[in-house]
């Protein structure tokens, strides 16, 4: 089946540099998503990753290890703006046509 | 920009009621998504279109139905509410499926089905 993990929730002060993890499990992968998602907001885009490697987007950086069903989002210089939920998404073929399967969240607290 | 929209932000129903929900995007897009999205579950994916007059089924269909007439607009159908689809419900539209085809979602309607 599929399956994708992060934990639920993480706190790190401003100023810091916090990682937040993500693994899944599919046999169809066919790229990784990350998103922020504030409180009563919809979720917006950060990043993609289709091969292994990290992709630089200024304070945010996303990791991907195929191999490994492992995926990191990387956020630098915190600021208190980046207290949000952060979901770890997986584009998946297995049925044969392309479905985004969506972790549960990680909730990040951004403290001064 | 790209701009989702959703008809409603709260919605409050009664059970057995058929609720409409809608889903409009500006930009062309061909894929449309609804998914409700429930605490320590995250977001599910219920229906998907890749084209008008197409759809196909998620990971939770059950209660629902959807429709697609015209490109732009894509409905969520709960043919009779029950208090178990009391949820938040978020629309997506992406420009493909391929490469790095983010999908950009609306606000959210917040259902409430008493």
């Amino acid at each position: 089946g599929q399956n994708i993990d992060q934990p639920t929730e993480m706190t790190a002060t401003e100023g810091a540099i916090v990682q937040i993890n993500c693994t899944y499990q599919t046999s169809g992968f066919n790229g990784l998503f990350w998103y922020q998602q504030h409180a009563g907001e919809a979720p917006t885009f950060l990043s993609y990753n289709v091969l292994d490697g990290l992709e630089e987007k200024g304070r945010f950086s996303s990791f991907l290890s195929r191999s490994k069903g492992y995926s990191y989002l990387l956020l630098k210089e915190l600021q208190m703006k980046d207290s949000a939920s952060y979901l770890c998404a997986v584009r998946d073929t297995t049925s044969g046509t392309y479905k985004y399967i969506f972790g549960t969240g990680t909730r990040l607290k951004v403290l001064a | 920009d790209v701009k989702v929209t959703q008809s409603s932000r709260y919605l409050v129903k009664r059970t057995g009621e058929k609720v409409f929900l809608e889903c409009v995007q500006d930009m062309d897009h061909e894929n449309m998504f609804w998914y409700r999205q429930d605490p320590g579950l995250g977001l599910r994916l219920i229906y998907f279109s890749y084209d008008v007059k197409m759809k196909e089924k998620g990971d939770i269909p059950e209660g629902y139905s959807v429709s697609r007439e015209k490109k732009e607009r894509f409905s969520l159908i709960l043919e009779s509410a029950s208090t178990n689809q009391t949820s938040m419900y978020l629309c997506a539209s992406s420009l493909g499926t391929g490469a790095s085809y983010e999908q950009y979602f609306g606000p959210g309607t917040r259902l409430t089905v008493t």
